[in-house]
């Protein structure tokens, strides 16, 4: 099986920085994604990283470590619209399904 | 709009009951994915359609079913509703290509399924 684990809640101040961080366990690791939800509405794409390492996309950054098993979101000069659950999921197997761990909610105040 | 497109979007109905819910990928996507998304458990893994047949399977319940049409939507049947089944039902799609998961998966907008 695969087991996920993201902080719960976090709480960061507007213009801030933020990390969320993520660690899983799976076997035939097939790459880790990222996802923003905001109450109520659909998951959206934020990253996909199957190599280690940082990949940048405006105030969104995703990092992968794969002999951890760790990875994470940091989100940069935090905007209100950005209060919102940021999910991890990792692929595995011979699929590249993601399993989804329980979400990190995110509140930014300002 | 995602271009994933899901109805009906709100679905009230009594325990025992049965009810179907669709979605229409994205233009060009083949695969078509089901979740199940509840207050205490999370975005759960349902069932995976790819171009017409069955690809994979999660954790999805005997009284749940699913296909995909020639057309590519999908419909996902619910029956013996229970109080627990209450939750919202997401539907996504991606290509066909595994590079463009640099696009992850597109989500449509999800049905609230609530049984009383």
């Amino acid at each position: 099986g695969q087991n996920i684990d993201q902080p719960t809640e976090m709480t960061a101040t507007e213009g801030a920085i933020v990390q969320i961080n993520c660690t899983y366990q799976t076997s035939g690791f097939n790459g880790l994604f990222w996802y923003q939800q905001h109450a109520g509405e659909a998951p959206t794409f934020l990253s996909y990283n199957v190599l280690d390492g940082l990949e940048e996309k405006g105030r969104f950054s995703s990092f992968l470590s794969r002999s951890k098993g760790y990875s994470y979101l940091l989100l940069k000069e935090l905007q209100m619209k950005d209060s919102a659950s940021y999910l991890c999921a990792a692929a595995s197997g011979g699929s590249y399904i993601p399993t989804f761990g329980r979400g990190t909610s995110l509140i930014v105040h300002p | 709009d995602s271009g994933v497109t899901q109805t009906p979007k709100h679905l009230i109905t009594a325990t025992g009951q049965r009810v179907t819910l669709r979605c229409s990928p994205r233009s060009g996507d083949l695969s078509v994915y089901w979740y199940q998304q509840s207050l205490d458990q999370g975005l759960q893994f349902l069932i995976q359609y790819y171009n017409g047949e069955e690809r994979a399977k999660g954790n999805i319940l005997e009284r749940f079913s699913a296909q995909q049409f020639p057309d590519l939507h999908s419909e996902l049947n619910l029956s013996s509703l229970e109080l627990g089944d209450s939750a919202l039902y997401f539907c996504a799609s991606s290509a066909p290509d595994r590079a463009d998961l640099n696009y992850g998966y597109t989500f449509g907008s999800g049905t609230r399924l609530t049984v009383v």
